[in-house]
């Protein structure tokens, strides 16, 4: 069965410092992965796709196939990082989502 | 740039009464979805249609029904409210079957059964 897993539910880091937001997934198929965020008051919104490489706000994330992650990174966090991402699994015309990490950058 | 706008933002009802929660998206997509969103659990699929008048369970149905009638519009319908059915209720379209598209959100509609 298709499942993601983001293990910390918070991830609390100074400004400045690297950040990691993990995710693993369970798909027997090729998967196409993605990095939902969602600011504060603000509407769920897509951050970047695997399949595009690209860095958006600083954010980038690698599919790992042989460890089936694709963590989210950036080398130095800014207070407006502060969000709640997801990481979503896309199968068919379907998404799965992970729970959810709440990322606080403290100033 | 795509609008996804569902109707209400906070709706309270009671146990029982039949609730509808309206969903439209003016980029003329052809899936649309219904999500609810609870801490801890992320985003659950309640429902999704591919075309309308087609629809599709997701993981989580019971006790909810869909309907679409045109192809902008996605409307959830709770039978008879229950007090677990207290939720935040995320609407949301894509591209055809197939493609690669990203999903695109409306704001939610938070509710609450008394």
């Amino acid at each position: 069965a298709q499942r993601v897993t983001q293990p910390e539910k918070l991830l609390s880091v100074f400004k400045g410092a690297p950040v990691e937001l993990k995710c693993n997934y369970s798909y027997s198929g090729s998967p196409e992965l993605f990095w939902y965020v969602q600011y504060s008051r603000q509407r769920l919104q897509l951050l970047l796709r695997h399949i595009s490489r690209e860095s958006i706000k600083g954010f980038t994330a690698d599919l790992n196939k042989g460890e089936t992650s694709f963590h989210l990174k950036k080398p130095f966090a800014q207070e407006e990082d502060s969000a709640m991402y997801y990481c979503a699994l896309k199968y068919g015309n379907k998404l799965v989502f992970g729970a959810g990490t709440i990322l606080r950058v403290k100033s | 740039d795509v609008k996804v706008t569902q109707s209400s933002r906070y709706l309270v009802k009671r146990t029982g009464e039949k609730v509808f929660l309206e969903c439209v998206q003016d980029m003329d997509h052809e899936n649309m979805f219904w999500y609810r969103q609870d801490p801890g659990l992320g985003l659950r699929l309640i429902y999704f249609s591919y075309d309308v008048k087609m629809k599709e369970k997701g993981d989580i149905p019971e006790g909810y029904s869909v309907s679409r009638e045109k192809k902008e519009r996605f409307s959830l319908i709770l039978e008879s409210a229950s007090t677990n059915q207290t939720s935040m209720y995320l609407c949301a379209s894509s591209r055809d079957r197939g493609s690669n598209q990203p999903q695109h959100f409306g704001d939610g509609t938070r509710l609450s059964i008394l």
